[in-house]
């Protein structure tokens, strides 16, 4: 089964544009977890989508938005890039088993440089 | 809110060594407890698990506990080698609607040849 793929893999920008990122779940998996990483603020998690809607966010700005498709693949937006948004993103997908939580799995993830 | 705590921020050891990495939470209603390991400019890699309802989880030489009462857990790392260093991230999964992590600042561990 392959795992879970995020495009691009680098992106560089320049501050006032904005970036797109996509995340391809492992098949069968139905959410969706994006995660922001700079060395100042660790791993924090910003949303997560599920059958399209949004569960849970992060305290991040408004300018950080994401949505899922029917496919479960979901993007992320970055509007009006600011320097301290140079960052690993990670996506996360998890399976559509019964229960309160299920394990997460990680993708390799999109290195953002704004410059 | 829930945050998460590592200690050492940062370790370097012989290679061969047993050594322990340690978590702490501030809040006990989690679903359970995660230990990554993460390479330099890598994703994550999942290396336990532990449910809320368990004590300990075991992986050929890794093991990680939890003691919830007291919002600790730990990783015990057996005769490390040097395919070992890494970074070594410890999150929790709260008790709140959907998926999500809240992680740890991490542990950046370096095994001597």
């Amino acid at each position: 089964k392959a795992g879970v793929t995020q495009t691009p893999r680098y992106l560089i920008k320049t501050r006032g544009q904005q970036v797109t990122l996509s995340c391809s779940p492992i098949s069968g998996h139905r959410s969706v977890s994006w995660y922001q990483q700079t060395p100042g603020q660790g791993l924090q998690f910003l949303f997560e989508y599920f059958s399209e809607t949004q569960r849970n966010k992060g305290n991040f700005p408004g300018r950080f938005s994401g949505r899922q498709f029917s496919n479960s693949r979901s993007e992320m937006n970055v509007s009006t890039l600011e320097l301290g948004d140079s960052a690993l993103y990670l996506c996360a997908s998890s399976p559509p088993l019964a229960g309160a939580y299920n394990e997460q799995f990680f993708g390799p993830g999109t290195r953002l440089t704004v410059l | 809110k829930q945050e998460v705590t590592q200690i050492p921020a940062a370790l370097s050891v012989p290679e061969g060594e047993n050594l322990v990495l340690n978590c702490s939470f501030t809040d006990s209603a989690i679903y359970n407890l995660q230990w990554f390991r993460q390479d330099p400019g890598k994703g994550l890699t999942s290396l336990l698990l532990i449910q809320s309802s368990q004590r300990e989880q075991t992986s050929g030489r890794l093991n990680a506990s939890l003691d919830k009462s007291s919002g600790r857990s730990t990783l015990y790392i057996a005769a490390s080698q040097p395919g070992d260093s890494a970074t070594y991230l410890c999150a929790a999964a709260p008790m709140e609607y959907g998926n999500k992590l809240v992680f740890g600042a991490g542990t950046i561990l370096r095994v001597k040849s």
